[in-house]
Parts: C-alpha cells; sequence; structure tokens
C-alpha cells in the first residue's frame, strides 16, 4: 500500500524565520508535487519534481526530490504571513498517473 | 495555462436526493479525469479515475453504484452522487490530466461543496 506521510501536520512559526517540511513515501515513484490550499479553496500547483536531485525554486519556497531515499522536501525562506495555508504533497503511483495525497502540513505563519 | 471548471461550487440538498458535478477542461482535452473528496481538516482522497469513453476506475472502498461517473467527452466528466445522505457531505475535487509524454501533470478544479441536510 502506498503511503505519503508529511512532517510536521502542524507548523506554527514567526516571520523572517526558516522551515522544513518533510514528504516521505512508501514506495518508487519519480513525480512527485507540491501543492497549496488555502482555506475553503482548490489546490493551487507549486513544484512538480519529475526526477531523482530535481530542485526547484519559486520565491520564498524551495523544494527537492530523493527518489532514493523517497523522500521530498519543501523548505521556507524568511516566511510571511502570505504563506499560511495548507500544504500537500503528492506522489504519482508509478504508471498509474493517479496521485496519491500526503497528509498536509497546516502552517500558521505569525506576524 | 489549463484550466478546470466545476459546476456548481456550492449545493444544498435534502437527503435522497441525486446530486450532478460537473467538471470541465476548458483549453485543452482529458482523456483521463480524476475525482476526489476532501472532508474538513483532512487530505484529500482519490475516488476514482475517469476515462473518456470507458468505465470509470473505482479505488477500494467507494461504492461505484452511489458515485456514478460518466466522461462522455473528452472535456466534460460528471460525478453525480446517488441518494445523497449527510454522510456525503464533503469538498468534492476533480482534476484533468494533460501535458506531453513525460511531463504529464493533473489541473485541479475549484471543487464542489456539498452539504446533505
Amino acid at each position: 500500500e502506498l503511503k505519503v506521510e508529511q512532517n510536521p501536520l502542524f507548523l506554527s512559526m514567526q516571520e523572517g524565520k526558516n522551515y522544513t517540511i518533510y514528504c516521505n513515501y512508501s514506495t518508487t515513484s519519480d513525480r512527485l508535487y507540491w501543492y497549496r490550499q488555502d482555506p475553503g479553496k482548490s489546490l493551487e500547483s507549486l513544484f512538480v519534481l519529475l526526477s531523482n536531485g530535481a530542485v526547484k525554486q519559486e520565491g520564498r519556497l524551495m523544494a527537492s526530490l530523493d527518489t532514493k531515499a523517497r523522500l521530498s522536501t519543501l523548505h521556507i525562506t524568511a516566511a510571511v504571513h502570505d504563506l499560511s495555508a495548507t500544504y500537500f504533497c503528492a506522489v504519482d503511483f508509478s504508471g498509474t498517473y493517479k496521485y496519491i495525497f500526503g497528509t498536509g502540513t497546516r502552517l500558521k505563519v505569525l506576524a | 495555462g489549463a484550466v478546470v471548471s466545476q459546476h456548481p461550487s456550492w449545493v444544498i440538498c435534502k437527503s435522497g436526493t441525486s446530486v450532478k458535478i460537473e467538471c470541465r477542461s476548458l483549453d485543452f482535452q482529458a482523456t483521463t479525469m480524476f475525482w476526489y473528496r476532501q472532508f474538513p481538516k483532512q487530505s484529500l482522497m482519490l475516488m476514482a479515475t475517469s476515462n473518456e469513453g470507458s468505465k470509470a476506475t473505482y479505488e477500494q472502498g467507494v461504492e461505484k453504484d452511489k458515485f456514478l461517473i460518466n466522461h462522455a467527452s473528452l472535456t466534460l466528466s460528471t460525478l453525480t452522487v446517488t441518494s445523497a445522505h449527510p454522510e456525503d457531505s464533503s469538498f468534492y475535487i476533480c482534476s484533468a490530466r494533460a501535458g506531453g509524454t513525460g511531463q504529464e501533470t493533473q489541473y485541479f478544479g475549484p471543487g464542489t461543496r456539498l452539504l446533505v441536510l
């Protein structure tokens, strides 16, 4: 059974601080996606990681993928209040194009 | 970018009635669409894969007679919640698969919030 776990589940941090969200998955996959969800809204695509060693950055967020360790990270640099949201990783169940979503990390950035 | 719409965005219905939710890919064709449900403060759970011109594939534990899926065209998939009950109240999100070989990704709709009274 494919499991996708995120750590931490909840994160409260001060503005200006750095932090990393971890996404572990239990089976082979070369594709991993990060999404942001605001309350009451659908998903906003953040990053698409399609190979081992992939690193992508957008603004204060940077995502990386290590397929050998079955681990992806979402690093937040100098957090600002606008980053408060729930972040999900999703793993492409190899060969099926089905996404299995992680447990989600609810981030709150305190001013 | 690829845009996916859902209709309605909100629906309130009485217990026992059926509700149809539409998912459309607006500027691209999608042979495959997916339906998810999300309970408050929880993750998204894949319900089924909708394939144009063929029967949907349901995930384990999802009742296919309860959640009818029809993918009649390359731009439209529908989810019908039959004989809805309060426990079916949830946020339903569809997605459509697009992109070239090796670059496929899913584009998500805005979601439909269903409340069954």
